[in-house]
């Protein structure tokens, strides 16, 4: 079973430009999660899609936004980019039956 | 964000020598998962815990759901040079979303 692939891996943007970044789960894997990893920060939860729908979201500015098509790929959005938003972004798929989650490679985005 | 605390911060050791880190949180939780992260990959899940008290191994790698479901334990046993790497524990409630530890950093000397 191919695990869980996220494109591009590597993105270089500008302050003030927007990103979209790409996430495919694990077949059958209904929910998808993102979150942000830099140094100092470790590991933060930006949101979970779930069929679709938005079901848990942690603390960032509105300017992070998200969706889940009906095959479960998710995208996330970044608008006006910052200087911190330079970070590790990495999604996760969880199993249906479990809440295992599994994580992609990470799509390392540099805001110049 | 909220985030659980994670210990030691870092540990160096020699190959062979056995490793603990322990995780611990202000909130009970009923899965504790343990990754670990190479550097520049996503983490890997390594054990997945759902019930307090449980003992679970995978391979050298045992780890144990806190009975008071506050805290979790992993242990590697022989540590070998590709142990190196970021090891995270992270707790959930439900569906709520999944929190992670602050990691703890591995480096193993031959």
């Amino acid at each position: 079973k191919a695990g869980v692939t996220q494109t591009p891996r590597y993105l270089i943007k500008t302050r003030g430009q927007q990103v979209t970044l790409s996430c495919s789960p694990i077949s059958g894997h209904r929910s998808v999660s993102w979150y942000q990893q830099t140094p100092g920060q470790g590991l933060q939860f930006l949101f979970e899609y779930f069929s679709e729908t938005q079901r848990n979201k942690g603390n960032f500015p509105g300017r992070f936004s998200g969706r889940q098509f009906s095959n479960s790929r998710s995208e996330m959005n970044v608008s006006t980019l910052e200087l911190g938003d330079s970070a590790l972004y990495l999604c996760a798929s969880t199993t249906a039956n479990t809440y295992e989650q599994y994580f992609g490679p990470g799509t390392r985005l540099t805001v110049t | 964000g909220q985030q659980l605390n994670q210990s030691p911060q870092s540990m160096f050791i020699q190959e062979g020598e056995d490793v603990s880190m322990n995780c611990t949180s202000s909130s009970i939780f009923n899965t504790w998962l343990w990754y670990k992260q190479d550097p520049g990959e996503g983490p890997v899940l390594l054990i997945a815990l759902y019930k307090a008290g449980e003992l679970t191994s995978n391979g050298r790698l045992t780890a144990q759901f806190g009975i008071t479901r506050k805290d979790s334990f992993l242990n590697i046993s022989a540590s070998i040079p590709s142990d190196v790497g970021i090891y995270f524990c992270a707790g959930q409630m439900n569906t709520d979303k999944l929190i992670f530890g602050t990691g703890t950093r591995l480096q193993v000397f031959p």
